[in-house]
């Protein structure tokens, strides 16, 4: 079935640095590809939707210069937490709409 | 706006039934349901289409009523196993096309 791969599992980073994370989908292609938060016990917010080619759509509250989304081609969607904070650790997880939406893995990030 | 879920968590024995609610303001074009462990992706159960339609599999079943703003999910003779958070998902297709969570359900089930 539909996979979307994606990395890093967890990643440690310092406060004030940026990370980036992927999400690949495998044999097929997502036009579209929507990012989540999740902070713990809480349900899975979404951030913005990608889309290849156009900008991404942020929701409401969601700093556009503070998480970078680009969808460069059919395959790949990133992530990009700029500037990262401790307020900024959580779980970002992917999903492509295909086979009842598909997941990511999810990346636990922890900004100290 | 999001799905409320109720209730937010329930703890149960093992073989005990619950029982697991997502209304909506508006009506739904669709609702998914899935299960979530701790530190991993959701795992998708079921999606309901049509007004009154019920599904499942195994003990795990979902109905969705007639006006389409309100989902539930049924678990009978529940194991361990069935331990983790539920949500339900829907899309949004008026303006932005997206697809969101409700607010979930804390579920344990105990020995």
């Amino acid at each position: 079935g539909a996979v979307v791969s994606q990395h890093p599992s967890w990643v440690i980073c310092k406060s004030g640095t940026s990370v980036k994370i992927e999400c690949r989908s495998l044999d097929f292609q997502a036009t579209t590809m929507f990012w989540y938060r999740q902070f713990p016990k809480q349900s899975l917010m979404l951030m913005a939707t990608s889309n290849e080619g156009s900008k991404a759509t942020y929701e409401q509250g969601v700093e556009k210069d503070k998480f970078l989304i680009n969808h460069a081609s059919l395959t790949l969607s990133t992530l990009t937490v700029t500037s990262a904070h401790p307020e900024d650790s959580s779980f970002y997880i992917c999903s492509a709409p295909l086979g009842g939406y598909t997941f990511g893995s999810g990346t636990r990030l922890t900004v100290v | 706006q999001q799905p409320v879920q109720s209730p937010q968590a329930v703890i149960l024995r093992e073989g005990e039934d619950a029982v697991i609610n997502c209304s909506s303001s508006k009506a739904l074009y669709s609702v998914h349901w899935y299960r979530q462990k701790h530190g991993e992706a959701p795992v998708f159960l079921m999606i309901l289409l049509k007004g009154g339609e019920q599904k499942g599999h195994e003990k795990i079943s979902a109905s969705f009523n007639e006006k389409k703003q309100q989902s539930s999910l049924y678990l009978t003779a529940s194991q361990l196993s069935y331990s983790g958070t539920y949500f339900c998902g829907t899309e949004r297709t008026s303006g932005t096309y997206k697809y969101i969570f409700g607010t979930g359900t804390r579920l344990k089930v105990l020995a």
